[in-house]
């Protein structure tokens, strides 16, 4: 399977500032994904990001809040735009092979916001 | 994808067998079960998956119902280690998004 890397791997972050995180995967994978999960909680899907075009994204997650892009088939990054403590949480990137069928997932990058 | 049901939490000796079950009533006929497991502060990792029959790995069992509606994951072995949150997705590996759709999952606690 493949490995996923992000950075950073954490951050502290004042408020009204932007965050973008970063995930290289270490082979081409046909797809890229974005989770948050919040302090407690399970994982919730924010888009899919797709390659040279925009992300798909999920119900309740906008682009101006949370840009994506993935410039090609190993590299996608995540921005939190103006943030708020409400932002706080872990990020993880995903990714899946053309070959396999399980997922893959990055270590996360945990946010706080002050 | 089909919904999934797992129990918040369990127990279980260390060096003794972990049975964590899933019910998944409503999954379909292209649907499979796949497992993954989240240790603290690292992201989920693949464990299992299967369509009908049973599976074994270096990492688990997994025992599927004849009607498949439910399912158990088996660690036969559990050790500290093994403690984590478990969860259950049901989904169609090539559906159009690929996406995984995570649920409560069960937080298993291994003890010595």
């Amino acid at each position: 399977s493949a490995v996923i890397s992000q950075k950073p791997s954490r951050d502290i972050c004042q408020r009204g500032t932007s965050l973008t995180i970063q995930c290289q995967v270490d082979s081409q994978v046909t797809m890229m994904f974005w989770y948050r999960q919040q302090p407690g909680q399970s994982l919730t899907l924010i888009a899919t990001a797709n390659q040279g075009s925009e992300a798909t994204y999920e119900s309740g997650f906008v682009i101006d809040k949370f840009p994506i892009s993935r410039p090609n088939l190993t590299f996608s990054t995540l921005t939190v735009s103006n943030m708020s403590p409400e932002d706080s949480s872990i990020y993880l990137c995903s990714g899946r092979g053309q070959t396999n069928t399980e997922a893959f997932f990055g270590q996360g990058t945990r946010l706080t916001v002050v | 994808d089909a919904k999934t049901t797992q129990p918040t939490s369990m127990d279980c000796a260390e060096g003794r067998a972990a049975n964590l079950p899933c019910n998944h009533s409503t999954i379909s006929g292209n649907e499979y079960v796949y497992w993954y497991r989240q240790i603290h502060s690292q992201g989920p990792q693949y464990i299992i998956h299967g369509l009908k029959n049973n599976e074994t790995n270096e990492m688990a069992s997994l025992i599927i119902t004849e009607d498949r509606k439910s399912s158990t994951l088996i660690l036969p072995h559990a050790t500290l280690r093994d403690t984590a949150v478990y969860y259950c997705i049901v989904r169609v590996p090539y559906n159009a998004g690929n996406m995984l759709t995570f649920g409560g999952g069960t937080r298993l606690m291994v003890k010595p």
